[in-house]
């Protein structure tokens, strides 16, 4: 069965500074692969989706992602953390062929110092 | 607004009570899921429906339901409520069944006393 792991719970960065939040997947095959954010009282809405095409993927809000098959990796990162990115962001997986379950990572929620 | 709609927003019940929460998913779409928050368990799928029919089933327990109507509008039924149900659901849509973007709505928050 697919999964993700997301490498630390709460990440802080100054802000103007580098964003890097980790995601880790698990699949026998390279999976799709998407980075969901979370505001507060809101529902999710999705940053970036990875589907096999080009590896480095971008997305809204300037959030972009690579995927790594040989390190089974598909961190986000943002070059510029910003007040307004302080929110919970997910990592999610979902088979290619005849798994197609959306599998979510536990989350990690990211505070902007200013 | 990612166009799904979910009512109520909030909702207070008491243990061995049963509550119906709403979802209407985005113009066009076929595909509904059920999702469950909570602090303890975090993000968990519950249950698909796509069309009317239901498509895949995630962690839902028995006391839970759920159905698609025809006009695609979608009711998660939940009975013999117990603390531990309390929590943040949320209903999502996507154009086609395979789980590809799906559009989330703002959430029913339901606190079980």
């Amino acid at each position: 069965a697919q999964s993700v792991t997301q490498l630390g719970s709460h990440v802080s960065v100054s802000e103007g500074a580098l964003v890097l939040l980790r995601c880790n997947y698990s699949s026998s095959v390279p999976p799709y692969l998407f980075w969901y954010v979370q505001y507060p009282n809101q529902g999710l809405q999705l940053l970036l989706k990875y589907t096999s095409a080009a590896t480095l993927v971008k997305g809204i809000n300037g959030f972009e992602a690579e995927f790594k098959k040989s390190e089974t990796s598909f961190h986000l990162t943002k070059p510029s953390a910003h007040m307004s990115d302080a929110a919970e962001y997910f990592c999610a997986v979902r088979g290619v062929f005849g798994n197609e379950k959306l599998t979510f990572g536990t989350g990690t929620r990211l505070t902007i110092i200013p | 607004d990612s166009g799904v709609t979910q009512t109520p927003k909030h909702l207070i019940t008491a243990t061995g009570q049963r509550v119906t929460l709403r979802c209407s998913p985005r113009s066009g779409d076929l595909s509904v899921y059920w999702y469950q928050q909570s602090l303890d368990q975090g993000l968990q799928f519950l249950i698909q429906y796509y069309n009317g029919e239901e498509r895949a089933k995630g962690n839902i327990l028995e006391r839970f339901s759920a159905q698609q109507f025809p006009d695609l509008h979608s009711e998660l039924n939940l009975s013999s409520l117990e603390l531990g149900d309390s929590a943040l659901y949320f209903c999502a849509s996507s154009a086609t069944s395979r789980q590809e973007t799906q559009y989330f709505g703002p959430g029913t928050r339901l606190l079980v006393l």
